[in-house]
């Protein structure tokens, strides 16, 4: 299994564009999520999901979109990039059966001139 | 809402044992979970307490008083790989997105020295 996995690793984005990060597990886990962390702010919830077809919003959903079309993917889409979106994105999932336990994807560095 | 405080930084020595606090405030408890994340990487699953009480995993434990809101993390025999920050999270009765997902605290970079 590859776990979770994220695309891309690194990106540079200018103020204005929109790009999509993608999320893949292949564990089959019900619940995912996206959660960005900045420096001394910890991780914080962006959005997440229990299962295809349904997604919410977390913490701090401004500036953002998701879909779960399916249960492998779970890509996030910033609409129009502003500097506050600098950051470091992962993506985690977990089954219901154990919900709390996430397992994170390797996260993508995005950073936005 | 909820409110989860722990040190920002500790220092410790190889083969030591070093004890992490978080505190927290919740409307309602549903679980609070310790990860561990080196530095660039994505933070891992370390442990999971509901009740009160000392859970114990090889050299880490981690123990929880929901009276006191209040947990901790134990590593013993540290070693140089041991260094990294340690994420104290809190699911409270709702979940701050979701049933299952917790409110992460700011973590403890941990850095153990020879």
């Amino acid at each position: 299994n590859a776990g979770v996995t994220q695309t891309p690793k690194f990106q540079v984005l200018k103020t204005g564009q929109s790009m999509t990060l993608q999320c893949a597990q292949d564990m089959n886990h019900e619940y995912m999520s996206w959660y960005r962390q900045d420096p001394g702010m910890g991780l914080r919830l962006i959005h997440y999901s229990v299962g295809a077809g349904i997604t919410d919003q977390g913490e701090v959903p401004n500036g953002y979109n998701v879909s779960r079309s399916t249960t492998e993917d779970f890509p996030l889409r910033l609409l129009s990039a502003a500097p506050s979106q600098t950051s470091v994105y992962f993506c985690a999932s977990s089954n219901v059966k154990a919900p709390y336990e996430q397992y994170f994807g390797p996260g993508t560095r995005l950073t936005v001139t | 809402g909820q409110n989860i405080d722990q040190p920002t930084e500790m220092t410790a020595t190889e083969g030591a044992i070093v004890q992490i606090n978080c505190t927290y405030q919740t409307s309602g408890f549903n679980g609070l979970f310790w990860y561990q994340q080196h530095a660039g990487e994505a933070p891992t699953f370390l442990s999971y307490n509901v009740l009160d009480g000392l859970e114990e995993k090889g050299r880490f434990s981690s123990f929880l008083s929901r009276s006191k809101g209040y947990s901790y993390l134990l590593l013993k025999e540290l070693q140089m790989k041991d260094s990294a920050s340690y994420l104290c999270a809190v699911r409270d009765e709702y979940g701050s997105g979701g049933s299952y997902i917790p409110t992460f605290g700011r973590g403890t970079s941990l850095i153990v020295h020879p």
